[in-house]
């Protein structure tokens, strides 16, 4: 149980294009989401928090208009990253919180984002 | 302010060694301390986790050590084996579940 997905597992995309990642919570109901970028050989870094039928919580620093994020149920939650540029090549992982457990957060198995 | 450290940034441990990585906290309201193995490529995934009402707990071959007046926590894996290199961070929130804030990480090699 708790297995959280992510889609795709990779993506390249072009300097100025937008591309949309996945985050789903296969077996369980997830009120909050969160997204974490990893650039090589560094720690997770905390991007937004997602809260399924309200805005995210963008941390200090993430440009929330070029970061988008949906979490329109409780098993899916979006990151839009817009007009994306090289430095945004990085990996992104989700978790998810099961809101009825409480207790864990799930992680997803990232998607990297080459941005040319 | 990186509010968890962790030390060291990379490990080698022999075959059948005991693996040691340390995490120091300056957030006094965290309560909830994971850790997570994480393989090249792949997400993270949480070996084990401790609340500050207990010292020590022990799962397998992981066992997590706490001493809250140091605010210092840490990891040891006994008979460490060659696929248990990975990199591995510990983690800190104010309570389970909610936002983790991560060590730096570290790059545990085991050699056969």
């Amino acid at each position: 149980g708790a297995v959280v997905s992510q889609h795709p597992s990779w993506v390249i995309c072009k300097s100025g294009t937008s591309v949309k990642i996945e985050c789903r919570s296969l077996d369980f109901q997830a009120t909050t989401m969160f997204w974490y970028r990893q650039f090589p050989k560094q720690s997770l870094m905390l991007m937004a928090t997602s809260n399924e039928g309200s805005k995210a919580t963008y941390e200090q620093g993430v440009e929330k208009d070029k970061f988008l994020i949906n979490h329109a149920s409780l098993t899916l939650s979006t990151l839009t990253v817009t007009s994306a540029h090289p430095e945004d090549s990085s990996f992104y992982i989700c978790s998810a919180r099961d809101h009825l457990a409480g207790v864990e957060q799930y992680f997803g198995p990232g998607t990297r984002l080459t941005v040319t | 302010q990186q509010q968890v450290k962790q030390s060291p940034q990379s490990l080698i441990v022999q075959k059948g060694g005991i693996s040691i990585i340390n995490c120091a906290y300056e957030n006094t309201a965290f309560d909830y301390f994971p850790w997570y193995q994480q393989f090249p490529g792949k997400g993270p995934a949480l070996l084990i986790a401790i609340r500050p009402d207990v010292s020590e707990k022990k799962e397998g071959r992981f066992t997590i050590s706490f001493n809250k007046s140091a605010k210092q926590f840490s990891l040891h894996i006994m008979d460490s084996q060659p696929g248990d290199s990975a990199t591995y961070f510990c983690a800190a929130s104010r309570g389970a579940g909610n936002m983790l804030t991560f060590g730096g990480g570290t790059r545990l090699m085991v050699k056969p």
